[in-house]
């Protein structure tokens, strides 16, 4: 079953568009992290922000925003007045605490195109 | 500069052949992490060292192998290479064994077996 789903596969804005990326993560364990993470063309993983499962308040770094709600398991993040420069693969992750598992499990990323 | 440092960044070789991947991790990190991402199988974790130990396993095939040095720098080894390995091959670091800290990802190594 997956552990993080990112239902948006693609999605075009025009620049200064807000745009909310979704995702929705599956886990038994009551202890984890959510992450963002940024792939832009070039290639690298950029982290945008961690999140743990005991701090539901939602964080805002420039146009940048995340809101994480543990009774719908979303973690969904907002990007306002988008920029060409946001164009990027955005991937959402889940690290499991309690069960041992020290990996990443990634969504399958959603593919955000910013038209100028 | 996210302090991870893979080498080298592309990769073309032939069916059949062997090659390694090197990752330097983030100064202080004892864990590093590699996982593949390749068009089909979104990204994948494989293996997870920690302190020259393996900690964790993942969808690594039995061609590829890996192991973490003294100086904590690590290899990913990759044997009788198919069309269907090709693919991003990232490390990540980490400071403790747990990864929950946070991760550092290195900027990838492209691998194309033709």
């Amino acid at each position: 079953a997956q552990k993080v789903t990112q239902a948006q596969t693609e999605i075009s804005v025009v620049e200064k568009e807000d745009v909310t990326l979704d995702c929705v993560y599956e886990t038994r364990d009551t202890t984890y992290y959510l992450f963002w993470y940024k792939q832009p063309p070039s290639g690298e993983l950029v982290f945008l922000i961690r999140r743990n499962s005991f701090d539901e308040q939602n964080e805002i770094s420039g146009r940048y925003s995340w809101n994480f709600q543990k009774s719908t398991s979303s973690f969904n993040f907002t990007i306002t007045a988008s920029q060409v420069v946001d164009s990027a693969v955005y991937f959402c992750a889940l690290s499991e605490v309690l069960t041992g598992a020290n990996n990443l499990f990634f969504g399958t990323g959603t593919r955000l195109t910013v038209i100028p | 500069d996210s302090g991870v440092t893979q080498t080298p960044k592309h990769l073309i070789t032939a069916t059949g052949q062997r090659v390694t991947l090197r990752c330097s991790p983030r100064s202080g990190d004892l864990s590093v992490y590699w996982y593949q991402q390749s068009l089909d199988q979104g990204l994948q974790f494989l293996i997870q060292y920690y302190n020259g130990e393996e900690r964790a396993k993942g969808n690594i095939l039995e061609r590829f192998s890996a192991q973490q040095f003294p100086d904590l720098h690590s290899e990913l080894n990759l044997s009788s290479l198919e069309l269907g390995d090709s693919a991003l091959y990232f490390c990540a670091s980490s400071a403790s064994g747990a990864g929950n800290y946070g991760y550092t990802f290195g900027s990838g190594t492209r691998l194309t077996v033709v």
